[in-house]
């Protein structure tokens, strides 16, 4: 089945630095990709819809400068913690669909970012 | 915009048995999709089952199955003959139809299965 592939899947950095999250189609092309956070016991948020070649899509509240989001092939998206702080702590997963309407979404394994 | 209800935060099911999640949504599409995922302590989501809002048939997988009411909004889960490795936490989400729709999730149920 279709595979999508988080990397890393956990990452400590200390305030002010940036990280970056690759998530990645193994075996299928992916023009939109979807990037979540959850906190701790709690259920995923959307952050962000990435669009192969275009700009992304934010939700609201989520601060366009601070998340960055590069779709740059049909296979990788990239999702960058501009000038971390410790409330950026968090467990970031992306997701990514087959192409068609009735494809399922696959989920990466989740990225664990820790802010020190 | 689609919002999904989870109302119990928590439940428990002896092995063996069966339990039954509940979601609710709210929704002025006419076509969309909706899902339940597992995720397991790795928070790894899975997939559970999956239902078309244009299906009047429940889906079924296996132990799992869904008790799809559209004109009341609700897409519950039963679970039968749970096992340990059915702990987890069950989310409901929702997705319009169309190729670049997003899952709108639900808070969740955290699901424990005792002896």
């Amino acid at each position: 089945g279709a595979v999508v592939s988080q990397h890393p899947s956990w990452v400590i950095c200390k305030s002010g630095t940036s990280v970056k999250i690759e998530c990645r189609s193994l075996d299928f092309q992916a023009t939109t990709m979807f990037w979540y956070r959850q906190f701790p016991k709690q259920s995923l948020m959307l952050m962000a819809t990435s669009n192969e070649g275009s700009k992304a899509t934010y939700e609201q509240g989520v601060e366009k400068d601070k998340f960055l989001i590069n779709h740059a092939s049909l296979t990788l998206s990239t999702l960058t913690v501009t000038s971390a702080h410790p409330e950026d702590s968090s467990f970031y997963i992306c997701s990514a669909r087959d192409a068609g309407a009735d494809s399922p979404l696959h989920f990466g394994n989740g990225t664990r970012l820790t802010v020190t | 915009a689609q919002t999904v209800t989870q109302s119990q935060p928590e439940m428990s099911v002896q092995e063996a048995e069966t339990v039954t999640l509940s979601c609710t949504y709210d929704t002025s599409e006419n076509n969309y999709y909706l899902f339940w995922y597992k995720q397991p302590p790795s928070r790894q989501m899975i997939l559970v089952i999956r239902q078309e809002a244009y299906k009047q048939q429940n889906a079924t997988e296996n132990r799992f199955s869904v008790n799809f009411q559209k004109a009341a909004k609700s897409f519950s889960l039963k679970i039968s003959d749970s096992q340990l490795g059915d702990t987890a936490m069950y989310f409901c989400a929702f997705m319009k139809g169309g190729t670049a729709s997003k899952l709108t999730f639900g808070t969740g149920t955290r699901l424990q299965v005792t002896l």
